[in-house]
């Protein structure tokens, strides 16, 4: 049950695209079609943000996309706005109702 | 709309225990399985543990099991986490989360979380 790998850090501009990784291994994300993207305001509760690899729930802005190549998720966030400064933390179903989590990844907009 | 509430966190010394709440509105809350996720002071989130709707499949992370038990009241639409043996690596805040309805695997509502703080 080892978290999953993501970058502590990213950064952009205001417009600007950016991509956070999140790498696991075959028995987690490189096994399953179900890696979801939670972003985290500070002292605030995890917001879903994209499920099933790349499916984004109403209301989530289109300028968040997910993807999966092998053992490691992506979640890209383009046009950056200053709002989507928040951490940000990927997981993915382990079988049997277990999952595992990421780091999470602090996004700064600069 | 759906509210999801813990309550229960508080200081606790190691080796103590402490119950963990989540009162749950706005579902039908036997239909869903729930989890615990945990996030230590400045760290990611860590799935505790997840049980059915009915409450007969509950699964724990390695580092709790035995030590936790999740449980749930359909009749009053709460869910538990007993912890025992609390150690000071369990320091964190706790958030309970709602599932969504299988094939689906991920938390669609979450609590605003409950401080554990475990020091002697």
């Amino acid at each position: 049950q080892s978290a999953l790998t993501q970058p502590r850090s990213v950064s952009g501009s205001p417009g600007q695209s950016v991509t956070i990784s999140c790498t696991g291994t075959s028995n987690d994300v490189g096994r399953y079609n179900y890696v979801s993207w939670y972003q985290q305001y500070p002292g605030k509760a995890p917001k879903l943000m994209i499920h099933d690899v790349n499916e984004r729930p109403s209301g989530v802005p289109d300028r968040f996309s997910g993807s999966k190549s092998g053992n490691t998720a992506s979640l890209t966030i383009s046009g950056l706005q200053t709002e989507d400064e928040a951490h940000y933390h990927c997981s993915s179903y382990t079988g049997r109702s277990t999952w595992v989590f990421g780091g999470g990844t602090n996004l700064t907009v600069l | 709309e759906v509210q999801l509430l813990e309550s229960g966190g508080g200081l606790a010394q190691p080796g103590g225990s402490l119950t963990l709440s989540c009162a749950a509105s706005g579902f039908t809350f036997i239909n869903y399985d729930m989890i615990w996720v945990r996030q230590p002071p400045g760290k990611g989130l860590d799935w505790v543990s997840s049980i059915s709707g009915g409450g007969g499949n509950k699964l724990y992370s390695d580092s709790v099991k035995g030590r936790f038990t999740i449980s749930r009241d359909n009749s009053k639409n709460t869910l538990y986490l007993q912890m025992n043996d609390l150690r000071a690596d369990d320091t964190a805040i706790y958030y309970c989360a709602k599932k969504v309805l299988s094939p689906g695997y991920h938390f669609d509502y979450w609590g605003q979380g409950t401080p554990v703080p475990v020091s002697s």
